[in-house]
């Protein structure tokens, strides 16, 4: 299986902390993706860090990539409820050809407590 | 960016009948994805469709369980056929350019299937 892992599973934290999860994965990759999932609903992408970057900001968020260890994280900087989602990396592979599609991480589900 | 819908947003079906499942986007994508998502877990790709070619489907997943139509760029359905409880799921369309030389994916909110 090419399918990435997440850890932790699960995470909860209260208002105001910061949140970190992590991500690895087992092929060369052209780029990493972080999606967030609210409850029973669609995917919203969030961050894309290439292949060729070792880090990245958006907002509160921050993404690191260590190709070397094939691994990524995702840093949510003081956290708020609204926050609380399922947080998912994807990868997008190199050499994919036409048939691109994303390999896609177990996901952490986080909890951000008022 | 794209703006999908899915219809239905959520249905229960008996054993044995077969659900379509339909997803609209608001502007011509190449490619478009189905995934299914068992409560709590991660995602697990169905197919690929892309318009003017058959769907590609992922190891598990055949075509007489889940027929998928591209009619065109902008609308496609995938159908859940002879529906067993092991079916009931979250089933998400996505789409997908490669703008820039990156695959980035805007989801649909899914459907979520209860099979009795």
């Amino acid at each position: 299986s090419q399918q990435g892992e997440e850890d932790p599973q699960a995470l909860s934290i209260q208002e105001g902390e910061n949140a970190t999860m992590n991500c690895s994965y087992k092929t060369s990759i052209n780029n990493l993706q972080w999606y967030r999932q609210n409850s029973g609903r669609g995917l919203v992408h969030q961050i894309l860090i290439r292949s060729n970057e070792r880090e990245k900001h958006s907002g509160r968020l921050r993404v690191t990539l260590d190709t070397s260890k094939k691994s990524s994280s995702l840093l949510i900087t003081a956290s708020r409820a609204a926050d609380t989602a399922s947080y998912f990396c994807a990868t997008d592979l190199i050499n994919a050809g036409n048939n691109r599609k994303l390999i896609w991480g177990l996901g952490t589900s986080l909890a951000v407590n008022p | 960016s794209a703006v999908i819908s899915q219809k239905p947003s959520r249905d229960i079906c008996q054993r044995g009948t077969s659900l379509t499942i339909q997803c609209q986007v608001d502007s011509q994508v190449t490619m478009m994805f189905w995934y299914r998502q068992q409560p709590g877990q991660s995602l697990t790709l169905i197919a690929t469709a892309n318009q003017g070619s058959e769907a590609t489907y992922e190891s598990g997943f055949v075509i007489d369980k889940f027929p998928i139509s591209r009619p065109n760029l902008t609308f496609s359905t995938l159908t859940v056929s002879n529906m067993s409880p092991e079916d009931s799921s979250i089933y998400l369309c996505s789409v997908g350019w490669l703008a820039a030389g990156y695959n980035e994916q805007f989801f649909g909110p899914g459907t979520r299937l209860t099979v009795l």
